[in-house]
């Protein structure tokens, strides 16, 4: 069964303290991962997409990388404006599949 | 400006009681879902319209119907409301069916709560 384990499932930082999230997948061929960051009382906002591993997306603070098994979401020097709830999801190579959802990992980063 | 936008924002309502989500985008895209958050916060896919056509539906209780009278609306009717329907369901768009290239754009949500 095609499944996203994302860790930990909640990080507290201090303004400026780097730190990394995980999410774990195994999907039956994977066609792209996605990194998506949520607001409380917002849908979820598009940040990345990855399809092959090695591969390595950045946006200001936040950087992307994925291997065969795991994707990792990199923050660096972040600030308080980065807190939100960040969700990883995969598609299955399968055609018509939609995306799969984790927990997500909520972040809060204190000044 | 809103791209995706859903209504109504909060909804609370007994069991028993049928009721409806709207929701509009104005992004031209072809293809629309709706996803629901439950209490854990998993995100999990309920519906998939492209272009009108339905082309995913998961397992979900045919007390929810979804419906699309053009690619820019997908409304979902949901009847003999339950205690467990409570969740937050968002509605989303993307340009074709989701490719690496084409990423969903989610509405705000809709809180449903059933008492």
């Amino acid at each position: 069964e095609d499944q996203v384990t994302q860790s930990p499932e909640a990080l507290r930082l201090q303004e400026g303290e780097s730190s990394s999230l995980n999410c774990s997948y195994t999907v039956s061929g994977l066609r792209g991962l996605f990194w998506y960051r949520q607001d409380p009382g917002k849908g979820p906002e598009f940040l990345f997409t990855l399809y092959s591993a090695g591969e390595e997306k950045e946006k200001e603070r936040l950087k992307a990388t994925l291997t065969k098994k795991e994707s990792f979401l990199h923050i660096t020097a972040p600030k308080p404006e980065d807190s939100a709830t960040y969700l990883c999801a995969v598609q299955a190579r399968q055609a018509g599949t939609a995306l799969i959802f984790g927990k997500g990992t909520t972040l809060s980063v204190s000044s | 400006d809103t791209a995706v936008s859903q209504t109504p924002k909060y909804l609370v309502t007994q069991m028993g009681n049928d009721k409806s989500i709207k929701c509009e985008q104005n992004l031209g895209h072809d293809t629309m879902y709706w996803y629901k958050q439950d209490s854990k916060k998993f995100l999990k896919i309920m519906f998939s319209y492209n272009n009108k056509e339905l082309i995913i539906n998961e397992t979900v209780p045919n007390r929810f119907s979804p419906k699309s009278p053009d690619k820019a609306h997908l409304n979902l009717h949901i009847n003999s409301l339950e205690l467990g329907d409570s969740a937050v369901y968002f509605c989303a768009s993307s340009q074709v069916a989701v490719t690496y290239n084409s990423p969903l754009h989610f509405g705000n949500g809709t809180r449903l709560t059933v008492t």
